[in-house]
């Protein structure tokens, strides 16, 4: 099947420094890619949906100055966390939809990055 | 608007049957997912229904109707490998998956 990367898996951070998270789609092209953000013990909470080549579109209360998202290339979009504050901290999974045979578009998702602002 | 239900958590014994329901009001519906989720780490992929019916794979099913807004997933011969959140999500009129909050399954032996 499809595989999503992500790096890195694990980040801690101060209070006020950036945080970059890299998603990779390694062996298919995504045209779309999505970014979730999931607290313990809740579901996922879609951030934004970013599409190679245009400016992502986010949901409604998550600051776009903020959590900075960059699809530069078909198997690449980034997430960068702006000034993180301890609130912050949460498990950040990116996914890439790819365009199967089947018609339906099915996300395959990376294996997620727990970041921890101190 | 839009919602998805499913029951917070659910315990069951090796090797029997359990059925985790989900029951979803969207605007528009093309197609119902079911994710695995252990904890700490992404979903992964398990099933998919567009048309009402039953789809099997092995030791996990998915059943569909649109027409009641309901879902199952039906894991048999549980191991305890199987205890994790399964996630129901719904993709909407725009093509938009819709999450449920997920239902923890633990297995007892």
């Amino acid at each position: 099947g499809a595989v999503v990367s992500q790096h890195p898996s694990r980040v801690i951070c101060k209070s006020g420094t950036s945080v970059k998270i890299e998603c990779r789609s390694l062996d298919f092209q995504a045209t779309t890619m999505f970014w979730y953000r999931q607290f313990p013990k809740q579901s996922l909470m879609l951030m934004a949906t970013s599409n190679e080549g245009s400016k992502a579109t986010y949901e409604q209360g998550v600051e776009k100055d903020k959590f900075l998202i960059n699809h530069a290339s078909l198997t690449l979009s980034t997430l960068t966390v702006t000034s993180a504050h301890p609130e912050d901290s949460s498990f950040y999974i990116c996914s890439a939809r790819d365009q199967l045979p089947s018609g339906y578009n099915e996300q395959f998702f990376g294996p997620g990055t727990r970041l921890t602002v101190l | 608007g839009q919602n998805i239900d499913q029951p917070t958590e659910m315990t069951a014994t090796e090797g029997a049957i359990v059925q985790i329901n989900c029951t979803y009001q969207t605007s528009g519906f093309n197609g119902l997912f079911w994710y695995q989720q252990h904890a700490g780490e992404a979903p992964t992929f398990l099933s998919y229904n567009v048309l009402d019916g039953l789809e099997e794979k092995g030791r996990f099913s998915s059943f569909l109707s649109r027409s009641k807004g309901y879902s199952y997933l039906l894991l048999k011969e549980l191991q305890m490998k199987d205890s994790a959140s399964y996630l129901c999500a719904v993709k909407d009129s725009n093509y938009q998956l819709i999450w449920g909050a997920g239902t923890k399954l633990i297995i007892k032996p």
